[in-house]
């Protein structure tokens, strides 16, 4: 059974990046079969997609934040990564890793999440 | 980008049968995903492809999709079917990948 757990800090300062890291267990990051995503949750507001990437590398983003959303991909350390630069208080939210089923495109593996908030 | 309406709301009693709809243009020419959130939790996948259900879960929660509407529906609903429901699709004809309706919290009265 594929898990995933987000890692990082919970805090951050206005302006700064926003680094989190999600590893995989339970399955290769490299089989394939998802796409490695990272969706938000603003307090009490539904789900926002970010971003996902594909273990080759291959990257898709939200509009709304890909001038300052970067997914990268460690096959290494079965392990992949979201920043989000210049942040603010509207970047406070509980943060997800999940996989998107390449071929059926639903999320069948979610992380626990983890609440970031931006505050000096 | 494609959008995805919910009802922000649906009351039911025990035992009752509860709809949760989610609306989008041709929504039935996509495949919707239906996942519960309980307070604090990851959400959780309960339908898929409209209708399918994965594993463990209960067969009171099906769903359907035609036209413009993709509809959740939870027969005879428990205490513990009270969460939030958010559909999803995947969007190829846009930027916005993946696509989720605003949420519906489902109240057992």
């Amino acid at each position: 059974q594929v898990q995933l757990q987000e890692s990082g800090p919970g805090l951050v300062k206005p302006s700064q990046t926003l680094s989190l890291t999600c590893t995989v267990s339970g399955g290769s990051i490299s089989s394939g079969g998802y796409y490695w995503s990272w969706i938000r949750q603003h307090p009490g507001k539904g789900l926002e997609w970010i971003g996902y990437i594909y273990y080759s590398g291959s990257t898709y983003y939200n509009p709304s934040l890909k001038s300052r959303v970067t997914i990268s991909v460690d096959t290494s350390k079965n392990q992949f990564s979201l920043k989000l630069s210049s942040v603010t208080a509207a970047d406070t939210a509980v943060y997800y890793c999940a996989g998107l089923g390449y071929y059926d495109s639903r999320y069948d593996y979610w992380g626990q999440g983890t609440l970031v908030t931006v505050s000096s | 980008s494609y959008v995805l309406t919910q009802p922000p709301s649906v009351s039911v009693a025990p035992g009752q049968t509860a709809r949760i709809t989610c609306g989008g243009n041709n929504i039935g020419s996509k495949s919707v995903h239906w996942y519960q959130q309980k307070p604090g939790q990851a959400p959780v996948l309960v339908v898929y492809d409209d209708s399918d259900r994965p594993s463990g879960i209960p067969e009171r929660f099906s769903g359907s999709n035609s036209g413009n509407t993709a509809t959740l529906t939870i027969s005879r609903v428990e205490a513990g079917d009270e969460a939030d429901y958010y559909c999803q699709v995947w969007d190829s004809s846009s930027d916005l990948y993946v696509v989720f309706g605003g949420g519906t919290k489902l109240t057992v009265l």
